[in-house]
């Protein structure tokens, strides 16, 4: 079946513009979590839904980063005003339930360099 | 507080030889962990996973991981290595009740011919 798609692949931006990233989870995963892979930083938490909870929003790093989720699946990460530390890949990933343990899957990422 | 340390950035070995990637994890409950491994330009595709049941977990393409809480280590092996392996490869721990990732800094495992 498919698996968690994200879009766009490939985002060049000038420094103080917004940007919009969208992930498609895997079809009947309630969970879904965004993550951004920095060069030399490492894959970081950013946030998490689950179902009709309130997300979980303590990973994201700054109040110009925001996420929604509609209707329980397709979600979208908006950065406002990017600064050039923003520059990353940004990873979405789904999950069943959000249970312990439960495996996440992940989309291919969108890439995001601000010039 | 959780926390996962992989202790080699770069790890080489030869074709044929053995693989040990080596993870240590701080949790503050009973963890779960997991490795991913990514391959160049390619999304994190998951190798296994330890959820409290057996301690030696057997995971695709021949990999395996033991979890050790005496040592709180989770170390990735592989009897023999395939130029297809080389990757970066991924120590994850989660808490008990929450599935939110953390990640290790990665391991890029290089395989000579």
């Amino acid at each position: 079946g498919a698996g968690v798609s994200q879009s766009p692949s490939n985002k060049v931006t000038e420094k103080g513009k917004d940007v919009e990233l969208r992930c498609d989870p895997i079809s009947g995963h309630t969970a879904l979590y965004w993550y951004r892979q920095s060069l030399g930083q490492g894959l970081e938490f950013l946030i998490y839904f689950q179902g009709n909870s309130a997300p979980d929003k303590s990973g994201l790093p700054s109040d110009r980063f925001s996420a929604e989720r509609t209707g329980g699946s397709v979600s979208t990460l908006t950065i406002q005003r990017t600064q050039q530390e923003d520059s990353a890949v940004y990873l979405c990933a789904s999950s069943l339930a959000g249970g312990r343990g439960e495996t996440q899957y992940f989309g291919p990422g969108t890439r995001l360099l601000v010039l | 507080a959780q926390s996962v340390t992989q202790l080699d950035s770069h790890v080489s070995v030869s074709e044929g030889t053995p693989v040990l990637l080596r993870c240590n994890y701080s949790s503050s409950y009973s963890p779960s962990l997991f490795w991913y491994v990514q391959h160049p330009n390619k999304g994190l595709q998951l190798l296994l996973k330890y959820t409290s049941a057996a301690t030696l977990v057997k995971g695709i393409n021949g990999f395996e991981a033991e979890f050790k809480k005496s040592e709180t280590s989770f170390h990735l092996t592989k009897p023999s290595a395939h130029m297809s392996d080389a990757a970066e490869y991924f120590c994850v721990v989660t808490v008990y009740n929450f599935n939110k990732f953390y990640f290790g800094s990665g391991t890029k495992l290089n395989v000579k011919p």
